[in-house]
């Protein structure tokens, strides 16, 4: 069965620290992979997403996540955390054959950053 | 403009009643989506319309009936509905089916 790993239920880190939160899914073939946030009592918000080309991809609100093909990872990564980061984290990942495209989402992360 | 619109913020409605959920786009989005999200869990697949019609029904019991009344548009109607159905219920939408989506900002249902 397709799915998508978030190894982490939290991830705590001191402001001004970088951060990673991370993603690994087993899904067959070459896979869109997408990173969305959800702040408190709101909607998800697209974050960034990877396709194809450079390993690195750059998105919103400075963060960052790098495509690794042979560990099927795609974590998510800022320089420099903000108390304002703290939310909660969703990794996706829409297969590309099959499934009708659905997203297949990952558990969730609840990222705090501590002042 | 990227947003995603949806009215009511909150609901609170009873069993035999009858409530609809509207969300709204300007984006020219041909996607539009239903999710529904329990508290801390990521969000469930209900509904997907493309170009327009039903793409995607997910097993979704019959009290929830989606309408697309055009591109920019989309309701959820409820009617008879469980204590377990109260959650945030999301709509998105994205430029086609598969690319990334745009969520609104959710109604908050509960149902007494």
């Amino acid at each position: 069965a397709q799915s998508v790993a978030q190894p982490e239920d939290q991830v705590n880190v001191a402001e001004g620290n970088p951060l990673t939160v991370k993603c690994t899914y087993s899904v067959s073939g070459n896979p869109y992979l997408f990173w969305y946030v959800q702040y408190p009592n709101r909607g998800l918000q697209f974050l960034l997403k990877y396709i194809t080309g450079d390993n690195l991809v750059k998105g919103s609100y400075g963060f960052e996540a790098e495509f690794n093909k042979s560990q099927t990872s795609f974590h998510l990564k800022k320089p420099s955390a903000l108390v304002s980061d703290s939310a909660l984290y969703f990794c996706a990942v829409r297969p590309v054959r099959g499934s009708n495209y659905q997203l297949i989402w990952g558990a969730g992360t609840k990222l705090i950053i501590k002042p | 403009d990227t947003e995603v619109t949806q009215t009511p913020k909150h609901l609170v409605m009873g069993m035999t009643n009858k409530k609809s959920l509207k969300c709204e786009q300007h984006m020219g989005h041909r996607a539009m989506y239903w999710y529904k999200q329990k508290a801390k869990k990521p969000p469930e697949l209900m509904f997907v319309y493309s170009y327009e019609k039903l793409s995607i029904n997910e097993s979704v019991p019959s009290r929830f009936s989606p309408e697309c009344p055009n591109s920019s548009l989309l309701n959820l109607h409820l009617h008879a509905l469980q204590p377990e159905d109260s959650a945030l219920y999301l709509c998105a939408s994205s430029q086609d089916f598969g690319d990334e989506q745009y969520f609104g900002p959710g109604t908050r249902l509960t149902v007494t």
